[in-house]
This record gives C-alpha cells, structure tokens and sequence, in this order.
C-alpha cells in the first residue's frame, strides 16, 4: 500500500525567504508523487507531479520538488516565499487506477 | 480548474435528509472521482468512475453512499439519511492528472 507523511502540521516563513515542506513516501514500488495547494475557500490546484521522467521537478509559480529514492522523500521548496504562497499543501501518492491517497497537510504562513 | 463545476457549493441539512451532490466535467474526462474531506483532513476517496463504469467504490464509509455516473458526464453522488459524521467537503476529480472542482461543503445539523 502507497502512503505519504507530512512531516510539519505548520511551517512558518519570513517572506522572501525560503519554503521546504516535508514529505515521505512510502511504497513498494516507484510511485507517482504530486503536491496540491488548496488556498481558503478555493478548490486543489496541481503544483507538480513527479513520475519517474525526472527526479527534479518543477511546478508552477517558482515551486519544486526533488524525488530522492534513497531517502523516500519528495520535499517541496521554493527560493523565496510570497505572501499569497500562504495556504494548505498536500503531498499525494497515487496508486493504482490514479486513486490518490493525500497526507495530512501542511499550512503555511509566510509573515512580512 | 479544467472545468469542473460541483453545486451546490454550500448545502445545510437536517439529520436523516438526503441529499444529492452534483458534478459536471465540462471537457468530457473520462475519469471521475469522488473525495470526502473533513475539516482540517485530507481529502479521503470515495469512488472512482471511468465513463459510465464504476471501477471502485471501496472508500464509501457505508451503504447510504451512492454514486452513479448513467452516461459518462455527470456525475451524482448521494447520501441517504444524513447524518453529523457526513458533514464534509465532497469534492469532485476529472481527468488522468485530476483536476479538482471546487467541492460542495455539506452541513448536517
């Protein structure tokens, strides 16, 4: 069974500084992995997949993440924090027939 | 995103109502899903259709779920006899890469 961990319930940055947000995989097989953000009130939106192309991927609005095997991990970064990055993310496996299994989540704040 | 309208977006009910969710794919996917999203979760699937077919349906908590797709479009997920644990955000996947609709939020009084 595929499954991820959101390592921090809450991240907190300055703006202008850098975003890591944490996440491990847990499968027996190369997953797909993507982060959603979900801003107040609005639906999930896509930030990146990653599917085994590359293992640096890069998502929309300056978002990355790298797929590290030998750590399961797939921690999502940004160079420099905005204040509308302020919002939930998800990091999401997807298993078979594309059904996805989310983590827990993370909510970042970004502080002037 | 990608055209995928849910509605009601807000829906308040009494206990033992039942209830009907909608979904519309506007660009015609042929994969939908159905999550459920508790306040302060993850959103958890439910089911899963391609086309008119449900392939899997092993996320609906119990027998008051239902879910039916009758000609590959729109999709209508019910809930029969309402009760407070059903109160939610349902949102709505089209498409291989899903693309999320913007969930109704489900209040059972």
């Amino acid at each position: 069974a595929q499954s991820v961990t959101q390592l921090d319930s809450h991240v907190s940055v300055s703006e202008g500084t850098p975003v890591l947000l944490r996440c491990n995989y847990s499968s027996s097989y190369s997953p797909s992995l993507f982060w959603y953000v979900q801003h107040p009130n609005k639906g999930l939106q896509l930030l990146l997949k990653y599917t085994s192309a590359a293992t640096l991927v890069k998502g929309i609005n300056g978002f990355e993440a790298e797929f590290k095997k030998s750590e399961t991990s797939f921690h999502l970064t940004k160079p420099s924090a905005h204040m509308s990055d302020a919002a939930e993310y998800f990091c999401v496996s997807s298993g078979t027939a594309s059904k996805l299994t989310f983590g827990t989540g993370t909510r970042l704040q970004v502080t002037l | 995103g990608a055209g995928v309208s849910q509605s009601p977006r807000y829906k308040v009910a009494k206990r033992g109502q039942d209830v009907a969710l909608r979904c519309d794919p506007i660009s015609g996917h042929v994969s939908l899903f159905w999550y459920q999203q508790a306040l302060g979760q993850g959103p958890e699937f439910l089911t899963y259709f391609q086309n008119e077919a449900q392939l899997d349906k092993s996320g609906l908590p119990s027998d008051r779920f239902f879910a039916e797709r009758p000609e590959g479009s729109v999709s209508t997920l019910k809930i029969q006899r309402t009760q407070q644990e059903d109160s939610a955000v349902y949102l709505c996947a089209a498409g291989d890469t899903q693309y999320f609709g913007p969930g109704t939020r489900l209040t059972v009084l």
